[in-house]
């Protein structure tokens, strides 16, 4: 268990307010991701972080915002939910080098309504 | 476009016998191939992963296999347990720094005793 933690675990919120995800790591690792899973496209990828205030855009980025301020806190930020956003996001922690696998938390299921 | 496609929505497999499950990839730049393993309302588990300079890795009960004329790679688990009921989804990425993986759909394993 890699100690990655995710808050909330399910949130339903409205169309058009903003939402904030938490991910918490305890094994210090440089690199954090957030993806979000659906239904026949598998994972895929936000956001990601290599280092405090470090980001960079993944492959389904519009509508979403991540900050990093220390290096065990990555937060995704959605700044005015819609229905598309409606989903399971992971958060995922990695080391430094290419091969060590990435530890995931075990999401957080948002709703859109 | 699906860049890691995993065909087989579904698998099932008697307990005992090998389960093999199929990937296949488009992007000819990917080197560095992963399975992860997932159970409901968990993220996923780390299985096994292959660089692309190996055609075959293995740990205990799980082989992967890497056909890069093909761009295919294949899981197999033998034997099945019923434990092994569960979500597998393939993954790869680009080896630089930070692991960007990209998924497939996921195939759902179901042993069967």
């Amino acid at each position: 268990d890699a100690g990655i933690t995710q808050s909330p675990r399910h949130k339903v919120t409205e169309t058009g307010t903003p939402v904030t995800l938490r991910c918490h790591q305890t094994e210090n690792h440089r690199y954090m991701y957030w993806y979000r899973q659906d239904p026949g496209h598998g994972l895929r990828l936000i956001h990601y972080s290599y280092g405090v205030k470090d980001t960079d855009k993944g492959e389904v980025s519009d509508g979403y915002s991540v900050s990093r301020s220390k290096t065990e806190d990555f937060l995704l930020t959605l700044e005015s939910a819609t229905s598309s956003q409606t989903s399971v996001y992971f958060c995922a922690s990695g080391g430094p080098t290419y091969n060590s696998p990435l530890h995931f938390g075990n999401g957080t299921r948002l709703t859109v309504t | 476009d699906q860049q890691v496609k995993q065909n087989s929505p579904s698998l099932s497999v008697q307990e005992g016998r090998i389960s093999i499950l199929n990937c296949d990839y488009t992007n000819s730049m990917f080197d560095y191939f992963l399975w992860y393993k997932k159970y409901p309302a968990e993220g996923p588990t780390f299985l096994i992963s292959i660089s692309s300079i190996k055609d075959k890795n293995e740990d205990g009960r799980f082989t992967v296999f890497l056909n890069k004329s093909a761009k295919h790679l294949s899981l197999h688990i033998v034997p099945s347990q019923p434990g092994d009921s569960a979500v597998y989804f393939c993954a790869a990425s680009v080896i630089q720094g930070a692991q960007k993986l990209v998924f497939g759909q996921g195939t759902r394993l179901t042993i069967n005793p």
